[in-house]
């Protein structure tokens, strides 16, 4: 059974480009969350989709924004890139919102030059 | 709003010896989740025990178990027989329901070197 796939690994931005994070869950699993994780601030939660409903947002700006598809996979986009948005963005997937634990992927490391 | 305190940035322990990780949390919730996740270097957090708080019994997953005392708010993790495997960032969360779906919060994590 694949894992939780994050593409790209690494990504280079410069200030002010736009970028676009995949994450496709484990089959089966319909919810897939998002989270930014840096060394000062640790994982603060970004959002939570399930069947292509956003189901749950964070403290972000608008600059942050995601979607998912019908067949689960969800994407995350950062637009107006700032150097404060480097980090690394994992996702999460369950069955569905409940109380069960997440399966992670290995995150999208961003950069911002 | 809830908090979850992990105060030990770093620790070390040798190797087959016990190490504990300690938690706590602050909420006015009677009904929540808490949980231990793991993330090595390669970056990718994996589930390592997970507690209901309405259940009064210690989770337990081989080597590693927890200390979960809901009076004091507070949820340690305990591993016994370090292997050098365990090294890692860990990290405490808490969830409970809210709006019609579940909310996380997560500590700011604890690195654990095993040593040789």
């Amino acid at each position: 059974k694949a894992g939780v796939t994050q593409t790209p690994r690494y990504l280079i931005k410069t200030r002010g480009q736009q970028v676009t994070l995949s994450c496709s869950p484990i089959s089966g699993h319909r919810s897939v969350s998002w989270y930014q994780q840096t060394p000062g601030q640790g994982l603060q939660f970004l959002f939570e989709y399930f069947s292509e409903t956003q189901r749950n947002k964070g403290n972000f700006p608008g600059r942050f924004s995601g979607r998912q598809f019908s067949n689960s996979r969800s994407e995350m986009n950062v637009s107006t890139l700032e150097l404060g948005d480097s980090a690394l963005y994992l996702c999460a997937s369950s069955l569905e919102p409940g109380p069960y634990g997440y399966t992670f992927g290995s995150g999208t490391r961003l950069t911002v030059v | 709003a809830q908090t979850v305190t992990q105060s030990q940035p770093e620790m070390s322990v040798q190797e087959a010896e016990t190490v504990t990780l300690s938690c706590t949390y602050d909420t006015s919730e009677n009904n929540y989740y808490l949980f231990w996740y793991k993330q090595p270097p390669s970056r990718q957090m994996i589930l390592v025990i997970r507690q209901e708080a309405y259940k009064q019994q210690n989770a337990t997953e081989n080597r590693f178990s927890v200390n979960f005392q809901k009076a004091a708010k507070s949820f340690s993790l305990k591993i016994s027989d370090s292997q050098l495997g365990d090294t890692a960032m860990y990290f405490c969360a808490f969830m409970k329901r809210a709006a019609g779906t579940y909310k996380y919060i997560f500590g700011t994590g604890t690195r654990l070197k095993v040593l040789a």
